[in-house]
């Protein structure tokens, strides 16, 4: 069975320094993973996703991910936060196949401090 | 406009009560979910649905119940609410993308509060 675990539930960085959101996932196959971003009161919306191509996977509002099979980790970096990046991030996998069931960790907190 | 909308958006109802959480899109996406969202918990799936004919029970689909009344209309209803529904709950959307199916895209939730 496909899981996330998201080793951080809060993470907190000064503007301007990098972030660092972990990930490890576990997997029978080569899985699809996502990375999801929910603001306060907003819905989730799509950072950026791996889906066997490229294992450096280049997001939205400068976020990337490196998939790394031998760590089995999808960890989520950003060179220089900024204010409006503080939400709760989501490390989803997909269990593939027919189904395309989502898979979500429980969720790290980015706070960004002034 | 938004592609994926959902009725109410904040809901405080009494235990015992029946309430519709009502999803719509205009994606044209055959497949259709559930999920609900606790602190904590990250989100998991209530039910989900490939197309009208074809519903299925997520992780979680105990005291709840969907209809899929149309391709571009799924459902969620609780029959008899309870104070442990009480929840942000989250429709999503999937198409077909290439051969597969992948990404899935989020209606903005509904808070729903059971007293």
């Amino acid at each position: 069975a496909q899981s996330v675990t998201q080793l951080d539930s809060h993470v907190s960085v000064s503007e301007g320094t990098p972030v660092l959101l972990r990930c490890n996932y576990s997997s029978s196959y080569s899985p699809s993973l996502f990375w999801y971003v929910q603001h306060p009161n907003k819905g989730l919306q799509l950072l950026l996703k791996y889906t066997s191509a490229a294992t450096l996977v280049k997001g939205i509002n400068g976020f990337e991910a490196e998939f790394k099979k031998s760590e089995t980790s999808f960890h989520l970096t950003k060179p220089s936060a900024h204010m409006s990046d503080a939400a709760e991030y989501f490390c989803v996998v997909s269990s593939g196949g027919a189904t395309n069931k989502l898979i979500f960790g429980t969720g790290t907190l980015l706070a960004v401090q002034p | 406009d938004a592609d994926v909308t959902q009725t109410p958006r904040n809901r405080i109802t009494k235990t015992g009560k029946r309430i519709m959480l009502e999803c719509s899109q205009t994606k044209g996406h055959d497949r259709m979910y559930w999920y609900r969202q606790d602190p904590g918990l990250g989100l998991r799936l209530i039910y989900y649905s490939f197309d009208v004919k074809d519903i299925n029970k997520g992780e979680i689909s105990d005291g709840y119940s969907v209809s899929r009344q149309a391709q571009a209309k799924f459902s969620l209803s609780l029959e008899s609410a309870i104070p442990n529904q009480t929840a942000l709950y989250f429709c999503a959307t999937s198409g077909l993308a290439g051969s597969s199916y992948n990404e899935q895209f989020f209606g903005p939730g509904t808070r729903l509060t059971v007293l």
